[in-house]
């Protein structure tokens, strides 16, 4: 099946650094996402993209889903301790209720005061 | 609120034994999946379903079995539970299928 690669796979910041991770995949998705989880929960969606190039914003969060439809990118500025948890993306080949989001693997961000 | 709701939050089992994971939603929601995350491995989709009477096989749907009967409700059985289905399983709903609401997760140990 596909796969999503994402990296890095921790990272270890301290409050105020800007953060990056990526997602890559071995086929093209016409849809990207990005969800957090924090411990004991399930993911929560942050932000949604649909088209190549698309940049969008939510709050100090910003994505973009890549010009070759085989990456997305996510970028928070000025962390802060509430941004820890796991980031996933995640990606769906085409439209429709029965195409299937396939999930990466996380990265884990970890926040020092 | 409720929003999606999954019971037990914790389980242990004996291998060979059975037990059903309980999963409701009350969005009014057609599009329902189980999820099962394990340590570096991401979340990987188990069984979903677009609709109540129509389910369909995810990735790793071996051991599993799923029925929908009403909008709200999607159980997830395991028929003989393994030590390899040892993991956190997640429950999640949308409208669409992609912009998912998850549970907050069953956490299973099977010895």
């Amino acid at each position: 099946g596909q796969q999503l690669n994402q990296s890095p796979q921790s990272m270890f910041i301290q409050e105020g650094e800007d953060v990056s991770m990526n997602c890559t995949s071995s086929s093209i998705f016409n849809t990207w996402l990005w969800y957090k989880q924090e411990p004991g929960e399930g993911p929560v969606l942050l932000i949604a993209l649909y088209k190549a190039g698309e940049l969008t914003s939510n709050g100090r969060l910003t994505a973009q889903f890549g010009i070759t439809r085989k990456d997305s990118f996510l970028n928070i500025s000025a962390s802060i301790p509430s941004d820890v948890g796991i980031y996933f993306c995640a990606g769906r080949p085409d439209t429709g209720t029965a195409s299937k989001l396939t999930f990466g693997t996380g990265t884990r961000l970890q926040v020092t005061l | 609120n409720a929003g999606v709701t999954q019971t037990p939050k914790f389980q242990v089992l004996k291998t060979g034994q059975s037990m059903t994971l309980q999963c409701a939603q009350d969005m009014n929601h057609e599009y329902m999946s189980w999820y099962r995350q394990d340590p570096g491995m991401g979340l990987r989709l188990i069984h979903y379903s677009v609709g109540a009477g129509i389910t369909d096989q995810g990735e790793v749907p071996n051991g599993y079995n799923v029925s929908r009967s009403t909008t709200e409700d999607f159980p997830l059985r395991l028929l003989s539970a393994a030590p390899s289905q040892t993991s956190v399983y997640f429950c999640a709903s949308s409208r669409g299928g992609e912009k998912l609401f998850f549970g907050s997760g069953t956490q299973l140990s099977v010895l």
